[in-house]
This record gives structure tokens, sequence and C-alpha cells, in this order.
């Protein structure tokens, strides 16, 4: 069955430094991966998604992925990190052909001044 | 979260009581969606579906009920509430293939 890990359920980084989190899949066959993001007290929101049409992906406010088939990867990046930007992130991945989407357990982001 | 609401936003409930989540859409997709959200655990699917008249079971269907009368309506039902389905509920919705988009979650406590 296809599984998301997110490696580290916390992440602190200073503002203005890189945000690097991480997320693996496992599947032999290269999903839909997607990355949301979730402000406290609100519902989950797209920054981002890979659907094999290009390997880096932009998102909303500068967040950016890169689908590494050879690491099973899809790790989120920004260059420089806001304080707006703490929240918590989850990876997602979806099967060609499923409609359903398998969560990371989650990534939470804390921004430091 | 825009097109898609969720009723009611916080409810506390009883051991045995029952209770309806709605969430409603105004985007005309076919599919819609109920997870839970426990800290954690990330967010797991309790039930779907892929069109009006339609549903399926997720990954954590136990104690829990669905329906989908009309296609702009998800119906989540539960029948006699335990503490273990204390959470936030999310209802999402999409296209085939495509981004699933996410109502603004109901708290639920059941003491």
């Amino acid at each position: 069955a296809q599984s998301v890990t997110q490696l580290g359920s916390h992440v602190s980084v200073s503002e203005g430094a890189l945000v690097l989190l991480r997320c693996n899949y496992s599947s032999s066959v290269p999903p839909y991966l997607f990355w949301y993001v979730q402000y406290p007290n609100q519902g989950l929101q797209l920054l981002l998604k890979y659907t094999s049409a290009a390997t880096l992906v932009k998102g909303i406010n500068d967040f950016e992925a890169e689908f590494k088939k050879s690491e099973t990867s899809f790790h989120l990046t920004k260059p420089s990190a806001h304080m707006s930007d703490a929240a918590e992130y989850f990876c997602a991945a979806r099967k060609g052909g499923s409609e359903k989407l398998v969560f990371g357990k989650g990534t939470k982001l804390t921004v430091n001044p | 979260n825009a097109g898609v609401t969720q009723t009611p936003k916080f409810r506390v409930l009883k051991t045995g009581q029952s209770m309806t989540l709605l969430c409603a859409q105004d985007m005309n997709h076919e599919y819609m969606y109920w997870y839970r959200q426990d800290p954690g655990m990330g967010l797991r699917l309790i039930h779907y579906s892929v069109g009006e008249g339609t549903t399926a079971k997720g990954e954590v269907p136990d104690g829990y009920n669905v329906s989908r009368l009309k296609k702009q309506n998800f119906l989540l039902g539960l029948e006699s509430a335990a503490p273990s389905q204390t959470s936030v509920y999310f209802c999402a919705i999409g296209t085939f293939q495509e981004t699933q988009y996410f109502g603004p979650g109901t708290r639920l406590l059941v003491l």
C-alpha cells in the first residue's frame, strides 16, 4: 500500500534561514505528490503539486519541491523563512488511477526571530 | 477553503449521543471526502464519495456512516459517539486526478 513518510515531526529554523521539510513515498510507480500547509485552526491549503510535468515544482509563497525518483523523495524547500511560514506541513501522495490521497503525519515548522 | 463549508464548527457530545456533520460545496466537484485529524497521526480518510448516490470506505470507517443524496452535500454521521471519536473532522472535494480542496474543519469533543 502507498505510504508517505515525513522525517521530523518538528522543524525549527531562524527567520531568513533555509527551510527544508522532508518527504519520502513508497511506490514503485511514481505517484502524484502534493504539499499542503495548515495554519492554526484552519483547513489545509495546497502549496504545490507534482503531476509528472516537471521535476522541480514551484508553489505559492516561494516554496518549491523537487521530485527525485531515484530517492523516492519530494522534499519541500524555501530559501528564506518568514515568521508567517510557521504552520504544519503535510505531504500527500495519490497513485495514478486512484481517487484517494495518503497523507504523511505532518511536520510542524517553527520560525524563530 | 473557498467553496467548501462545514457545519457545525464545534460540537460537544456525550458518549452515546448521535450527530451529523454536513459538508457543502458550490464547486460542482464529483468527489467528496471525510477525514479525521488527530495529533501526530496526520489525516486519515474515513469515507469518500465519487458521485451522487455513491459512498465508499476509507482507512478508518468504523463508527461512522455517510450519505451523498445530493451532489453538493456529503453527510457524516456518528450513531453512538465514543471518546475515541474526539477529533477534528475535515471535508474535502475534488475531481479525478486533481487537487483536493479542504473545508475549515469541525472540532468534535466527545465526553
